[in-house]
């Protein structure tokens, strides 16, 4: 799990709620993402930032927030308006600065909905 | 558009035997493809990456992957499997936009004893 730190491990919700998930790096990279992980469906993405100040909507942003206002930190919202929240959420770093560029993660944070 | 897919969701292997994981992948330009494994409540950890010259990948724990590209393929490969090799396991791909990875929908490896 390297540089990588998600917190907390567990995290139960009840419906209605806004939670935020933490997630910090302290290996100097650029890039930073946030996926959502469902059995039998991989990863998907919901947002990543490529530089502070600046993110970009993945495939499934609906219903979640990201703000990325320090270069080690990036944290995701889930918002009240995400319908089906309950999942495996993990968070992945990347240098971003070529065609080498590996992605790494951290170890993840369960999201459970009451 | 960019994307791997995994065509088997479980694969189930004898210690000792060789063990394979198959990938496939669909990608504008050149490929740029990696493999992780996933323990069970853990974050993805890196295997090895494909980014060009030798078809033939070595990466961490006894794990290689073989490049094809004319069968467009990047199949996980060790040549005796262990207990503990038993996980989930994740093909990517990079994206047009280097800082986007596409995910494959995993494939679940046990070894038995």
């Amino acid at each position: 799990d390297g540089g990588i730190t998600q917190s907390p491990k567990y995290l139960f919700r009840k419906e209605g709620q806004n939670v935020t998930l933490s997630c910090e790096q302290n290996l100097n990279h650029d890039a930073m993402y946030w996926y959502r992980q469902d059995p039998g469906q991989g990863l998907r993405l919901i947002y990543y930032s490529q530089i502070v100040n600046d993110f970009q909507k993945g495939d499934i942003a609906e219903g979640y927030s990201v703000s990325r206002e320090k270069k080690e930190s990036f944290p995701l919202t889930v918002t009240s308006a995400q319908k089906n929240p309950t999942a495996f959420y993990l968070c992945a770093s990347s240098i971003a600065r070529g065609i080498t560029d590996t992605q790494y993660f951290g170890p993840g944070t369960r999201l459970t909905v009451l | 558009a960019q994307s791997v897919a995994q065509p088997e969701d479980q694969v189930n292997v004898a210690e000792g035997n060789p063990l394979t994981v198959k990938c496939t992948y669909s990608v504008s330009g050149n490929p740029y493809l990696f493999w992780y494994v996933q323990y069970p409540n853990r974050g993805l950890q890196f295997l090895l990456k494909y980014i060009t010259g030798d078809n033939l990948v070595k990466g961490s724990y006894g794990f290689e992957a073989e490049f094809n590209k004319s069968q467009t393929s990047f199949h996980l490969k060790k040549p005796s499997a262990l207990v503990s090799d038993s996980a989930l396991y994740f093909c990517a791909v990079r994206g047009y936009n280097f800082n986007k990875f596409y995910f494959g929908s995993g494939t679940k490896l046990n070894v038995k004893p």
